[in-house]
């Protein structure tokens, strides 16, 4: 069965304690693999798209790798405004079928 | 302000009833998407309209039903509505046909549906 696992659910660094989150699948014909902040109250934002193993982006403190079997979003030295959940979502098959994972919550505290 | 706007910004009806949430796309777009957010299961892709024709289907029920008019922006109607249909519904919008275009696409703000 296609799915898309992050882990962890939730998160607590310290200012300027730089982590990694993870986001794992099991899809077949993976099309694309997306990031997106989302805020309370408010939409996911678009951060990154990666397409292939071995890709990485780049956005401030953010940084998005792949492997054929995840994806991390490195967060350097982060600040308290980088609190936020993060998605994970994948694009996959050949009728596009696409999965969100459910989230790492991300709490940065001064 | 992302583009894409959504109203209401929230609802609260009881259960058996009919609504209608409405989308407006970020100008330019043609593609616009529904998603329903809860606690549970994250977020899930019910519908994918491209200039007024339904391009995709994700998980939406049959009591549910959305269309995109030639103005583009589209309606998704929720009827006998239950409990479990107590969620956030998003609305994104992007200028490609295809699913999740290369640079994302943009979500609005959401319709939070409260059914007691």
């Amino acid at each position: 069965e296609d799915q898309v696992t992050q882990s962890p659910e939730a998160l607590r660094l310290q200012e300027g304690e730089s982590s990694s989150l993870n986001c794992s699948y099991t899809v077949s014909g993976l099309r694309g693999l997306f990031w997106y902040r989302q805020d309370p109250g408010k939409g996911p934002e678009f951060l990154f798209t990666l397409y292939s193993a071995g890709e990485e982006k780049e956005k401030e403190r953010l940084k998005a790798t792949l492997t054929k079997k995840e994806s991390f979003l490195h967060i350097t030295a982060p600040k308290p405004e980088d609190s936020a959940t993060y998605l994970c979502a994948v694009q996959a098959g050949t009728g596009n079928q696409f999965y969100f994972g459910t989230g790492t919550s991300l709490t940065v505290i001064p | 302000d992302s583009g894409v706007t959504q109203t209401p910004k929230h609802l609260i009806t009881a259960t058996g009833q009919r609504v209608t949430l409405r989308c407006s796309p970020r100008s330019g777009d043609l593609s616009v998407y529904w998603y329903q957010q809860s606690l549970d299961q994250g977020l899930q892709f019910l519908i994918q309209y491209y200039n007024g024709e339904e391009r995709a289907k994700g998980n939406i029920l049959e009591r549910f039903s959305a269309q995109q008019f030639p103005d583009l922006h589209s309606e998704l109607n929720l009827s006998s509505l239950e409990l479990g249909d107590s969620a956030l519904y998003f609305c994104a919008s992007s200028a490609s046909p295809g699913h999740m275009a290369n640079y994302g696409y943009t979500f609005g703000s959401g319709t939070r549906l409260t059914v007691v």
